[in-house]
């Protein structure tokens, strides 16, 4: 089963607002990615964190590796409504674990009110 | 450049049927990952492939199988199918090394078993 804890499960906000989703685990992950579905698509890539303490932007998203390498986060400045979407944190436990499995969180559903 | 493709986007099948799904992936990846989505669920790892081996299996039951090809594309064929089978099924590829964990996704097939 799923093994990261997102939060929180859904947004509602105004168009401008900033916005701020986390990911949690009980175990360590030595890659945190955050992917970005829109309806009847697959996951896009949106950031990936290597480094314990790493602070990674692409655009008006900044992603952040937390320091115990147990959690994540992902803002988003000044949201617009094509920000509408689910995003899911993913990790990978590192080069001792299965192959390239990535774990999935359950997702954030965001909804960006014009 | 073309990303990952899928074949088909949807398909319909009977309990206790067989069914093949197929995946092309980027043009200079070679590894292919498969991930079963559940709807309101992340994606849940399957399999990995690269050069044509199995690198990591999923907790999934015997009945999936798959296989990568010469040209890295691949299939994930599922048998006896179960309605719990029901599912929007991703393929992933990447580069090799650190870079396999920034997994690019295609758009997915939608499988609906009746």
């Amino acid at each position: 089963g799923q093994q990261l804890n997102q939060s929180p499960q859904s947004m509602f906000i105004q168009e401008g607002e900033d916005v701020s989703m986390n990911c949690t685990s009980s175990s360590i992950f030595n890659t945190w990615l955050w992917y970005k579905q829109d309806p009847g698509e697959g996951p896009v890539l949106l950031i990936a964190l290597y480094k314990a303490g790493e602070l990674t932007s692409n655009g008006r998203l900044t992603a952040q590796f937390g320091i115990t390498r147990k959690d994540s986060f992902l803002n988003i400045s000044a949201s617009i409504p094509s920000d509408v979407g689910i995003y899911f944190c993913a990790g990978h436990k590192g080069p001792k674990a299965s192959g390239s499995r990535l774990t999935f969180g359950e997702g954030t559903q965001l909804t960006v009110n014009p | 450049d073309a990303g990952v493709t899928q074949s088909p986007t949807h398909l319909i099948k009977t309990r206790g049927q067989h069914v093949t799904l197929r995946c092309s992936p980027i043009s200079g990846h070679k590894s292919v990952s498969w991930y079963q989505q559940v709807l309101g669920q992340g994606p849940q790892f399957i399999f990995q492939y690269y050069e044509k081996e199995e690198r990591g299996r999923g907790n999934f039951p015997d009945r999936f199988s798959a296989r990568q090809f010469p040209n890295y594309s691949s299939e994930l064929n599922v048998n006896a199918l179960l309605l719990g089978d029901s599912a929007l099924y991703l393929c992933a590829s990447s580069l090799v090394g650190q870079a396999a964990y920034e997994q690019y996704f295609g758009p997915g097939t939608r499988l609906t078993v009746t």
